[in-house]
């Protein structure tokens, strides 16, 4: 069985700034798969990140990194200079290989003060 | 280049009436997920399957849900006899069938149920 843990409910964050959201997980499937999903206000579900168990390289796409740590199974979310328009929630996920069911965490709600 | 499409946005039911949510999948791609999401929750997975099977329905209730994926036409999740605890955003995900790796999932913009 998979989990996923998200311990901060909620993170307030000056604009601008870097953020860094909690994830780590539990699996005993070798080979496995990471990913990070924002959820506005308005409810749809956008795709962020993608990291594989056996990447070698922490994943980044634009403003976004994933901060992978295999021997700590931790995959935290790392957001470059905060915009107002990154309040959401965010959800961490996992799933196994091949194209398998995702396993989500509780979120984080995070609020960007101006 | 469509995204993953979803209809209809809203839906209200009576109790024990039913409801039909359907979803077509991005272009290019054969696997549908489902999943329901309660009020201030994570998503939580109904059911995957790809053209007319069944691959993983370990998260469907067994009474009232079923669904489908047809050879033609998009991918069904139908709640018989609905009630005030099947009120939820259902989504539906789509990815592609690359082997070899885990695939990315695109979400739709979710069906919102309300049971009366």
């Amino acid at each position: 069985a998979q989990k996923i843990t998200q311990t901060q409910p909620g993170m307030f964050v000056q604009e601008k700034e870097a953020v860094t959201l909690d994830c780590t997980y539990d699996t005993s499937d070798p080979s496995y798969g990471l990913f990070w999903y924002k959820q506005p206000s308005s409810g749809e579900m956008i795709f962020l990140i993608y990291q594989g168990s056996y990447d070698q390289q922490n994943a980044t796409e634009g403003r976004y990194s994933l901060n992978f740590q295999k021997a700590r199974k931790s995959a935290n979310l790392v957001i470059s200079a905060s915009q107002l328009g990154d309040s959401a929630m965010y959800f961490c996920a996992m799933s196994g290989f091949g194209n398998e069911k995702l396993t989500f965490g509780t979120g984080t709600r995070l609020t960007i003060i101006p | 280049n469509a995204g993953v499409m979803q209809n209809p946005r809203h839906l209200v039911r009576r109790r024990g009436q039913e409801a039909r949510l359907r979803c077509s999948p991005m272009k290019g791609h054969s696997h549908v997920y489902w999943y329901r999401q309660l009020p201030e929750e994570g998503l939580k997975f109904m059911v995957y399957l790809q053209k007319e099977n069944i691959i993983d329905e370990s998260g469907m209730p067994k009474e009232r849900f079923s669904a489908e994926f047809p050879k033609e036409g998009p991918s069904i999740l139908r709640i018989q006899q609905v009630v005030r605890g099947d009120s939820a955003a259902y989504f539906c995900a789509s990815s592609s069938s690359t082997s070899g790796r885990t695939d990315t999932q695109y979400f739709g913009p979710g069906t919102r149920l309300t049971v009366l």
